[in-house]
């Protein structure tokens, strides 16, 4: 079975240039999320997505960044201008939650590869 | 098992000992932990979790006990193999309704031959 697909795995870019990273979630779950992952801050979570639509976006660092998902087998997320300080690993993961509320919670997120960002 | 600045904390262990990874997590109000592995170059992968009504639950070589008194979770990894060498984190969900998770730092484990 396809995992979560991420691409670019790498980009390498100059600062001031828009960036777009993209993810393929797993057949069937409902759920997205996108996370930062750096040596200093570890994972964060970016934005959060429930059928589509964005539910938590509290961790998105400033207006530079934009999260869609404008149906249930694709999201992108873009940086636009991209900064050095914005170089990090950026996952995406999926789940299926198959409600909201406490019985429904589920910690298994299936994480794609990675998307690599440099930014000069 | 909290990093300090750029270093994380790091376990070494020998092949088959028994490895014991700890965490301290931050909000007494969640009810939901979860350990994930992460290889090199990989993203996360999810071991086993732990709701907060239970102390302990066991997997295939993998143990997680919670201490709620003391917002404690470690992970036991029994009979350790070069395969288990990776970044361990600690998660928890801290959000009543949604599958959100906080992650850790996170803890290298290093499995020598």
């Amino acid at each position: 079975d396809a995992g979560v697909i991420q691409s670019p795995r790498h980009e390498v870019t100059e600062m001031g240039q828009e960036v777009t990273l993209r993810c393929k979630p797993i057949s069937g779950h409902n759920s997205l999320f996108w996370y930062r992952q750096t040596m200093m801050r570890g994972l964060e979570l970016l934005i959060y997505f429930n059928n589509n639509v964005p539910i938590d976006d509290s961790g998105m660092p400033e207006d530079r960044f934009s999260a869609k998902m404008p149906n249930a087998s694709f999201s992108t997320l873009k940086i636009q201008p991209s900064e050095p300080r914005d170089s990090a690993v950026y996952f995406c993961a999926s789940t299926n939650s198959p409600g909201a509320g406490p019985a429904y919670k589920t910690g298994e997120l299936f994480f794609g590869e990675g998307s690599r960002l440099t930014v000069l | 098992g909290e990093s300090v600045g750029l270093h994380l904390p790091t376990l070494s262990v020998q092949e088959g000992d028994n490895s014991i990874i700890n965490c301290a997590y931050s909000n007494s109000a969640s009810d939901y932990f979860i350990w994930y592995k992460q290889e090199s170059g990989k993203g996360p992968q999810f071991i086993i979790d732990i709701r907060s009504n239970m102390d302990k639950r066991q997997g295939q070589r993998v143990t997680v006990l919670l201490n709620k008194t003391v917002k404690h979770l470690s992970l036991q990894i029994a009979a350790t193999q070069p395969g288990d060498s990776a970044v361990y984190f600690c998660a928890e969900n801290m959000d009543s309704g949604y599958s959100t998770l906080t992650f850790g730092k996170g803890t290298m484990l290093l499995v020598s031959p």
